[in-house]
């Protein structure tokens, strides 16, 4: 079946340390490939965005990805974290070109220590 | 134009009712879409207007769930004798022709 699948459920990183959220997708085609963040009570906000081109993509707030397709995988990385970045992190795949709907993964919570 | 909004933003009914839900888009973006999240889970699919036509239906939405967008704006969600499996954050977002979709920050509803 296809899926979008997101191995961690629940991260715990000390401020300042670095991060790496893993992701990978299951589906034919190169899809168009998506991380967005949701905070309590806040609905999603885009973090980055991979449609073609430099596999290693820069995003909002010191985020980056890097997109592997031998690996099929989508994985975040933020160098040093804020604990601002305590939040939920999802991936998200359109699996076609024309296609529109966004498949989810579970999501990954993260939490940061002081 | 501040982003999608969505009202309300929480909701409280009674198994059997009826409830309605909005979602105002970014005012250029043609394409809306509703979604679902459970706890837990990410969002998942339920429907996709591209203006006012109603392009596709997920199979999560049964009978008691229709969507409209009239006039290609706004676009309401109404979920008739609602259930307890109802229970969720419904989810708006709203896109031009493929380009990232942004999100409203949901309406959650608690059927007791």
């Amino acid at each position: 079946a296809q899926s979008v699948t997101q191995p961690d459920i629940h991260i715990t990183v000390s401020e300042g340390a670095s991060l790496e959220l893993r992701c990978n997708y299951s589906y034919g085609a190169t899809p168009y490939l998506f991380w967005y963040v949701q905070s309590p009570g806040q609905g999603l906000q885009l973090l980055l965005k991979y449609f073609s081109g430099d596999t290693l993509v820069q995003g909002i707030k010191g985020f980056e990805a890097e997109f592997k397709r031998s690996q099929s995988s989508f994985n975040l990385r933020k160098p040093s974290v804020h604990w601002s970045d305590a939040a939920e992190y999802f991936c998200a795949v359109v699996p076609y070109i024309n296609d529109y709907k966004l498949s989810f993964g579970a999501g990954t919570t993260v939490t940061v220590r002081a | 134009d501040t982003g999608v909004s969505q009202d309300p933003r929480h909701k409280i009914t009674k198994r059997g009712q009826n409830v309605t839900f909005r979602c105002d888009p970014i005012s250029e973006h043609n394409r809306l879409y509703w979604y679902r999240q459970t706890l837990g889970q990410g969002p998942e699919f339920l429907t996709y207007f591209q203006n006012e036509a109603q392009l596709e239906k997920s199979r999560l939405l049964s009978d008691r769930f229709s969507a409209e967008r009239p006039k290609g704006s706004f676009s309401t969600l109404e979920i008739q004798r609602t259930e307890q499996g109802d229970s969720a954050m419904y989810l708006c977002a709203s896109s031009l022709p493929v380009d990232e979709q942004f999100f409203g920050p949901g309406t959650r509803l608690t059927v007791l």
